[in-house]
Formats: C-alpha cells, structure tokens, sequence
C-alpha cells in the first residue's frame, strides 16, 4: 500500500445500528495514525491519535483500533446517533512533518 | 476551548493575482501547517513551520507559495500568482510541543480563483 486508502467511501447507517469503517496505510517507517471527524463548515475534530501496534482508544461511543504491522486501523461507532453524521478522515504521520490523508468515509445516520 | 482560526472564510479572486490566507494558530503551539483539499480529492499537505523557518514541503509548495509568521501570532500563506488550479479549501493547522502529536485543525478559506 502506498498511499493511505480508507473505505467504504460513504455509508448510510440507520440511528441505533453500530458501525465500523476501515484505514488501510503503508506499515513501512510508521510513526502515528489520526482519525478526524469532519462537519461541513466547520474545523476537522481531531478524535483519536495512535502510535503503537495494538493500541485501543475510546471517546463515549467511538473508538478506534490500531495494527501497524499489517497496516490498518479501524473506527468504530456504537449506537449511531444523528449527531454522528460527517465526514471521519484518518491520516497517517506526524512531529514535524505533514500528515498524509485518505479520502474519508463520509457517514450518514438515517432517523 | 483555544481554536485555530483563518480569515477569510472564502476569497474569490483573478487569475495571476496575489493572494494572502491568514491563520492565528492556538497560542502557545510551536508548530504550524498548511493543508488544502481541491474539491473531490484528498487533504493534501503543503507546508510545516517550526522555530521561524520551514520544516518540510510538498512538491506543491512551489516558487509560487510562501508562509510566513510576521509576529507572534498571525501565521499566513502567500500564492505569488494565481492559477485557475489553486481553487481549493485551504486549511491551517497548529500543534504544541514535540511531545503531542495531534495537530489541530482551522475551519478552512475556500479560495475560488477566476
């Protein structure tokens, strides 16, 4: 993997159902993986930074996995709230350089 | 909460005209970065800034780009001449020590070239 590739692109989920999204993202000479939540309009959130293969990181109903071995983490969502819907972007990088993005899953969370 | 914000919200301007994007990062951060999406596609890096002077570059930060922090608040990105191609949100983003990592992110300038 070369760049950092996220999937699925966009997903409609129904408010109460529980989801899961995926950042894949080249495992060679990692340094730290970001998940952001992204509103329209408004700043990107950071929600969760990672650095260490295994690590586990939970806000409220989030949370985020982590495998730098085979170069994927995973963000999960339970009990989708309307509040939910944005666009969730991970990245790959960090100290002094700049952070390398994928494309984002852009949630919807249907009433 | 302390926030990164950027002025203008949107600049809409000529082709070959200058324009300048401003940024007042979070105060006590020592790290800064520019960021922009072109419609579509991906957030892409441009620039990071430490200790008054550049860190790291794109390939797109070219001869056309420059950042500066004029005083110690107010961090901005310059494009010498415009191209129809620079139309894109552009994003400042700060963080603090070496230690942290997250970087914290402004609402964006929708730039709009002509």
């Amino acid at each position: 993997i070369l760049n950092v590739e996220q999937s699925p692109q966009s997903l409609h989920v129904q408010e109460g159902d529980s989801t899961n999204f995926t950042c894949s993202f080249p495992s060679s000479n990692f340094y730290a993986l970001h998940w952001y939540r992204w509103e329209t309009a408004k700043s990107p959130e950071a929600l969760f930074v990672m650095t260490l293969n295994g690590d586990e990181k939970k806000k409220g109903r989030i949370s985020a996995t982590l495998n730098t071995k085979e170069g994927y983490s995973y963000l999960y969502i339970k009990g989708s709230q309307p509040e939910d819907s944005a666009t969730y972007l991970c990245a790959r990088g960090g100290g002094a350089d700049g952070l390398t993005f994928g494309k984002g899953t852009h949630l919807i969370i249907q009433p | 909460e302390p926030e990164v914000t950027q002025t203008p919200s949107h600049q809409v301007t000529q082709m070959g005209q200058e324009v300048i994007l401003r940024c007042v990062p979070i105060s006590n951060h020592l790290y800064f970065y520019w960021y922009r999406q072109i419609l579509g596609q991906k957030v892409e890096f441009l620039v990071s800034f430490y200790n008054n002077e550049i860190s790291e570059k794109s390939e797109i930060f070219d001869d056309q780009f420059s950042v500066e922090r004029p005083d110690g608040s107010n961090f901005t990105l310059k494009i010498r001449s415009t191209k129809l191609e620079d139309s894109a949100m552009y994003f400042c983003a700060s963080k603090g020590t070496s230690g942290r990592l997250e970087q914290f992110f402004g609402p964006g300038t929708r730039l709009t070239v002509l």
